[in-house]
């Protein structure tokens, strides 16, 4: 099945200062890479997704990149504020399945 | 849009006692939702697969008696703990998938419910 691995595992950053997360991903037919944020106590929030057939998608302050070759995809958050402290989880998945395989999971730290 | 919710958001219950949690699309009709269980510092971790008017799919290891799975409309779908016991106590997400991501497997997550069985 599906691995991702998320590095690295807790981020701290300067308020202010980009942020960036990588995951990699083992199953070269996955074709969704979405990113969510969770706050503690909360359930994850989707903030960006990306699918297989763009290398880029940007949103505002956060950004997702795609090298379907090397397999693997990035989390860029610039200006980054305190409220963007929290865990954020990158997750693949392949056509035809359902299921979303998660990475473990990247503490971001913004220091104010 | 694509709005989840659960409820209820934390619930403290006896050992040996059923507790129900309820999750919710509120503005989309999903044929298939899914319960997720996450330990404290820890990803999430898939429990099971709701399609609606169907049995649920069950992950390796998770006992389906012990969490009978019910996804009785497009809107609803509950996740009970039967005989719950103090290894039960986790924090409990389900997720929604809109009809419309076709071939992706686009899933929006409710605000989860933390269950403590004293």
């Amino acid at each position: 099945g599906e691995n991702v691995e998320q590095h690295p595992s807790t981020l701290s950053v300067q308020e202010g200062d980009s942020a960036v997360i990588k995951c990699t991903y083992s199953d070269s037919a996955s074709n969704y890479f979405p990113w969510y944020k969770q706050e503690l106590g909360k359930g994850p929030q989707l903030i960006i997704d990306i699918r297989s057939n763009v290398g880029e998608k940007k949103d505002q302050r956060i950004a997702v990149t795609l090298n379907k070759t090397a397999k693997h995809f990035s989390l860029h958050i610039t200006e980054t504020q305190p409220e963007d402290s929290a865990v954020y989880f990158c997750a693949a998945s392949r056509r035809g399945n359902n299921r979303l395989a998660f990475g473990k999971g990247n503490q971001v730290v913004v220091i104010p | 849009g694509a709005v989840v919710s659960q409820h209820p958001s934390r619930v403290i219950c006896k050992s040996g006692t059923s507790v129900k949690i309820e999750c919710r699309s509120l503005d989309f009709q999903a044929t298939t939702m899914f319960w997720y269980r996450q330990f404290p510092k820890q990803s999430l971790m898939l429990m099971a697969t709701s399609n609606e008017g169907s049995k649920a799919t069950y992950e390796q290891g998770v006992e389906k008696d012990k969490f009978l799975i019910n996804h009785a409309s497009l809107t609803l779908s509950t996740l009970t703990v039967t005989s719950a016991h103090p290894e039960d106590s986790s924090f409990y997400i389900c997720s929604a998938s809109p009809p419309e991501t076709g071939t992706y497997n686009e899933q929006f997550f409710g605000p989860g419910t933390r269950l403590t069985v004293l």
